[in-house]
This record gives structure tokens, C-alpha cells and sequence, in this order.
């Protein structure tokens, strides 16, 4: 079945420490997006790419950053200089008429 | 500036007792409206698309209806499975970047 798979499910950032998430559709879209979610809050636009090796700040970029060397592919690392990382990361890709396809979200808590 | 403001923030509900969750939104020329629901711990599940005003969706217990500013799910004799979060989105400006709300949380209880 085609979708958005996100990895890993849970992951820990110690102070200091750079992190990765992986997002990976096999749904053969263009676009995609990274969004955090944070409890009481809409979800929140960080990145996004509308085609291979091109993407654009979203509104809570700082702190992020991004890569699309494959259209499959959208990883997102959380740098040190993101100073309250704790959250949970959706990816996205869109799905023309139904708006956005979801993955199953990484849950990312500072240790 | 386009924004979307969803309300009540939480409402509970006794199985079988319907309402309806009310979503608000300012955007420059309308795109799209979705509606999503979020199961705790996943990602948001669409649930319907809503392009121009009076137009009216529906799926099981599950009726979207859109005005010229503001969009209700209507949720007819809910069931303790119908408890989630729903989310309201809409297209802003280019790129299909969608703009969400900060959900509503329903609680059906038997």
C-alpha cells in the first residue's frame, strides 16, 4: 500500500545533539512538508519542498533543516540551535483533492 | 493575515448525543477546506474537502457543511469510536501549504 512512513517512532535528543527524522512516501508526490504539533496548538509549518533538491522555510524554520535529494525522501534534523525540540513531528506529502497524506508522526522528547 | 480558529476547544459527549464543532477562518480567496481526525499518538486521517460555501459532505456519522466563513462538523448519534481530535485546515497562500487550527477533542462516553 502506498504511504508515508516516519522514523523512528520515538526518539530522544540529548542537550547539545543534532537528530534526524526520516520521512519516506512511496506515493510518488511532489510536495512535502514537516509540521510540529504541539499539545493546545494547530499544527505549525517548519519546512517544506514542492520538487527534488529545492524547499523553502516554513514558519517556524529556525532551529530545522531540511534536505530533497530523492523524491521519496525528506529528512528533517533537529540542530542544537533548536531550543525546545520537544514535540511531535508529522510529514506530509500532498494527495491532490484530499489535501495532505500523514505519516504516522515521530515523537521527539530532550533528555 | 489567513487564519483558522476551532471551537469548543474540548466538548464530551454522551453516546448518542449529537452536536456540531465549529471551524472559523479568514483566507484570501478560499482553496480548500479539510477536515482531519487525529487519534492520540498518529497522524491526521482526512476526512472530507470542502471547496465553496454551502456545499455539504457526509460519511457515516460525519457531516461537513461550509459557509462563506466558517465550516461545522456536524456529528450525529456519536459512538465512544467517534472520540478523537478533529483538526480544520485550510490552503494559504501558494504552494498547497495548508494552515490548521488547533483542533477540537471530543470525548464520547457510554
Amino acid at each position: 500500500d502506498g504511504g508515508i512512513t516516519q522514523s523512528p517512532k520515538y526518539l530522544f535528543r540529548k542537550e547539545g545533539q543534532n537528530v534526524t527524522l526520516s520521512c519516506e512516501q512511496n506515493l510518488n508526490h511532489d510536495a512535502m512538508y514537516w509540521y510540529r504539533q504541539d499539545p493546545g496548538q494547530g499544527l505549525r509549518l517548519i519546512y517544506y519542498s514542492q520538487i527534488v533538491n529545492d524547499f523553502q522555510k516554513g514558519d517556524i524554520a529556525e532551529g530545522y533543516s531540511v534536505s530533497r535529494e530523492k523524491k521519496e525522501s525528506f529528512p528533517l534534523t533537529v540542530t542544537s540551535a533548536q531550543k525546545n525540540p520537544t514535540a511531535f513531528y508529522l510529514c506530509a506529502s500532498i494527495s491532490g483533492n484530499n489535501g495532505y497524506t500523514f505519516g504516522s508522526g515521530t515523537r521527539l522528547t530532550v533528555v | 493575515e489567513d487564519q483558522v480558529t476551532q471551537s469548543p476547544e474540548a466538548l464530551r459527549l454522551q453516546e448518542g448525543e449529537s452536536s456540531s464543532l465549529n471551524c472559523s477562518y479568514t483566507v484570501s480567496g478560499l482553496r480548500g477546506l479539510f477536515w482531519y481526525r487525529q487519534d492520540p499518538g498518529k497522524g491526521p486521517e482526512f476526512l472530507f474537502t470542502l471547496y465553496s460555501a454551502g456545499e455539504e459532505k457526509e460519511k457515516e456519522r460525519l457531516k461537513a457543511t461550509l459557509t462563506k466563513k466558517e465550516s461545522f462538523l456536524h456529528i450525529t448519534a456519536p459512538k465512544p469510536e467517534d472520540s478523537a481530535t478533529y483538526l480544520c485546515a485550510v490552503f494559504s497562500g501558494g504552494y498547497n501549504k495548508l494552515i490548521f487550527g488547533a483542533g477540537t477533542r471530543l470525548a464520547v462516553h457510554p
